[in-house]
């Protein structure tokens, strides 16, 4: 079983390059999720998409863009990368939405370096 | 002052102890998660739960809602235990998380 798959897991850009994350899910679930990760502090979300066709922001959704393209795949493009953000990018799906207590499974992330 | 608060930040500890890794947060929640985060980096979801206590296998994971606390107790630690240790609560729409407790545990 595949789970959550995101691609690449590691990635460098120079500074006002763009790049687009992906994720896929076979699980069937309706919710996906964008977080990042930055040493000494807790994941932060990104962006959310509670159902296909649906995308809110998160916590720390400047700069990035996503795409629900379907119910499998969610996407995070940055426009013109910056070094501040580079992270540890970690996409996530679960059965219901933010409102709902179900488990969330996640992706192995992406290392993203930017220069 | 962190919503969510882990202690400890670091824990090391000798194969075959117990060890406890505790939470507190100062939202109102429905729902308290602990997960695991690998060295490799992958993070699995270990429990989720709004009272009481959960079991699986060795690992024990507790809440006390009046005092916005949970912890979670490993049992016959083993090397392969060694991981960063998440909590996080639901607090209306969003998942806040701690910034987790590394264990390591040596042989």
């Amino acid at each position: 079983n595949a789970g959550v798959t995101q691609t690449p897991k590691f990635q460098v850009l120079k500074t006002g390059q763009s790049m687009t994350l992906q994720c896929a899910q076979d699980m069937n679930h309706n919710s996906m999720y964008w977080y990042r990760q930055d040493p000494g502090m807790g994941l932060r979300l990104i962006y959310y998409s509670a159902s296909e066709g649906t995308t809110d922001k998160g916590e720390v959704p400047n700069g990035y863009n996503v795409s629900r393209l379907n119910k499998r795949e969610f996407s995070l493009r940055l426009e013109s990368a910056a070094p501040s953000q580079t992270s540890v990018y970690f996409c996530a799906s679960s059965e219901a939405g933010l409102g709902g207590d179900q488990p969330q499974h996640f992706g192995d992330g992406t290392r993203l370096s930017i220069l | 002052k962190n919503e969510v608060e882990q202690s400890p930040q670091n824990l090391t500890a000798q194969e075959g102890e117990f060890i406890t890794i505790n939470c507190s947060y100062s939202v109102g929640i429905s729902a308290l998660h602990w997960l695991q985060q690998h060295p490799g980096g992958g993070i699995v979801s270990l429990f989720m739960l709004s009272s009481g206590k959960k079991k699986h296998g060795r690992l024990i994971a507790t809440i006390n809602i009046q005092e916005k606390h949970s912890s979670l107790h490993i049992t016959a630690s083993h090397p392969r235990d060694s991981a960063v240790y998440i909590c996080a609560v639901r607090d209306t729409d969003k998942l806040i998380f701690g910034t987790g407790t590394r264990l390591q545990v040596f042989p």
